[in-house]
């Protein structure tokens, strides 16, 4: 079935580490996005990319990293300059145009030890 | 930030209609409005989407107002699996503005 696949769904860190969270749909969309979600509040966006090798910092970038190498793969990097990063994190795609629907993934809650 | 403003909350009978209201009254000829909604830890999904006429689906109806400074998400018989936070989103239909924002939402209540 075509859909968005996010890993891992829980994950556990320690102060100081980086880490990544895997995003991967196999709905031949062009865009794709990361949203953060802290308890109670609503998405705000991290990062986008329109197309492959291209992408958009949202309003809270400051501390993430990601890479568009591949249409079908957006990683995320929650790197250690990410002064909160205890969070629940959620991947999208949509198809590049104007009416497309955002498909979201169930989303990668980390928490930072 | 968010283009759109909503309550924060609203509350329903189950089994009656629901209006759920977005202002955007900053909203250009270009912009789409869509609505998501978002059920307890999961993903939010997609529910409907409209430009300038009324829209019905399986889900939901979609009113918008003749200036489209507004507009209002109908459920018309509320369930208790209604029960989410609904999310009012603008998206324009121009490539190169791909940003999709959302704001804090309307997290509505569905009493039995």
């Amino acid at each position: 079935d075509g859909g968005i696949t996010q890993s891992p769904k829980y994950l556990f860190r320690k102060e100081g580490q980086n880490v990544t969270l895997s995003c991967e749909q196999n709905l031949n969309h062009d865009a794709m996005y990361w949203y953060r979600q802290d308890p109670g509040q609503g998405l705000r966006l991290i990062y986008y990319s329109q197309i492959v090798n291209d992408f958009q910092k949202g309003d809270i970038a400051e501390g993430y990293s990601v890479s568009r190498e591949k249409k079908e793969s957006f990683p995320l990097t929650v790197t250690s300059a990410q002064k909160n990063p205890t969070a629940f994190y959620l991947c999208a795609s949509s198809q590049g145009k104007y009416t497309g629907e955002l498909f979201f993934g169930e989303g990668s809650r980390l928490t930072v030890l | 930030d968010a283009k759109t403003t909503q309550p924060n909350s609203m509350e329903s009978n189950e089994e009656e209609p629901v209006h759920l209201p977005c202002n955007h009254s900053t909203i250009s000829g270009t912009d789409y409005i869509h609505w998501y909604r978002q059920l307890p830890s999961q993903g939010p999904e997609y529910v409907i989407h409209g430009l300038t006429s009324n829209v019905n689906n399986r889900m939901a109806s979609l009113a918008i107002a003749e200036d489209r400074k507004s507009s209002t998400l109908i459920l018309h018989r509320a369930t208790l699996r209604d029960a989410a936070v609904y999310y009012c989103i603008l998206r324009d239909q121009g490539y190169n503005n791909n940003d999709m924002r959302f704001g804090a939402g309307t997290r509505l209540t569905v009493k039995p």
